[in-house]
């Protein structure tokens, strides 16, 4: 099936460790996003990627990389920079032209101990 | 930068009423989108709205593209148990940053059973 995937579901980590996000998708996209979520927040964009080897950052992209080698996958490090890891962290992706909607993951919860 | 305005926030309702929230913006939007989010999971795209003016219905849901371009609502009728979750809009400009969607804050949905 066609979607995108983010591993793990769960994540924990001890402050101070950088740590890696990962997303697939399969749907042959070429943009891909990621996007922070805090408890009765909406979204907020970290970084953005619209082809390979290609990356902006977003509205909260410090303490945070990304790379884009290939066209499936665009992993999210958070670094030890960022002072608040612990979140939600979405994965979207979605295709060219005019009605490009952003499909996304099932998410990853990161807790920082 | 832009913001969305969602609202309500929150709402309490009981199983088979109609549901109504809406989005408002400062600034003009070439695609709306609304999206449901259920606990702990990825948001769901539901609708996709490209024209203003635009009506669009996905079962139960209905939701519109307001004519100024500032604004969209999203309709549920006869609601039930299973509608509970987050419902998000967003709003999507393909000019400057393309792909970039803008979030409203989310409208939290309970149904008294």
């Amino acid at each position: 099936d066609g979607g995108i995937t983010q591993s793990p579901k769960y994540l924990f980590r001890k402050e101070g460790q950088n740590v890696t996000l990962s997303c697939e998708q399969n749907l042959n996209h070429d943009a891909m996003y990621w996007y922070r979520q805090d408890p009765g927040q909406g979204l907020r964009l970290i970084y953005y990627s619209q082809i390979v080897n290609d990356f902006q950052k977003g509205d909260i992209a410090e303490g945070y990389s990304v790379s884009r080698e290939k066209k499936e996958s665009f992993p999210l490090t958070v670094t030890s920079a960022q002072k608040n890891p612990t979140a939600f962290y979405l994965c979207a992706s979605s295709g060219r032209g005019a009605y490009n909607e952003q499909f996304f993951g099932p998410g990853t919860r990161l807790t920082v101990l | 930068g832009q913001q969305l305005n969602q609202s309500p926030q929150s709402m309490f309702i009981q199983e088979g009423e109609d549901v109504s929230m809406n989005c408002t913006s400062s600034s003009i939007f070439n695609t709306w989108l609304w999206y449901k989010q259920d606990p702990g999971e990825g948001p769901v795209l539901l609708i996709a709205l490209y024209k203003a003016g635009e009506l669009t219905s996905n079962g139960r849901l209905t939701a519109q593209f307001g004519i100024t371009r500032k604004d969209s609502f999203l309709n549920i009728s006869a609601s039930i148990p299973s509608d509970v979750g987050i419902y998000f809009c967003a709003g999507l400009n393909y000019g400057g940053s393309q792909g970039n969607l803008i979030f409203g804050k989310g409208t939290k949905l309970s149904v008294k059973p």
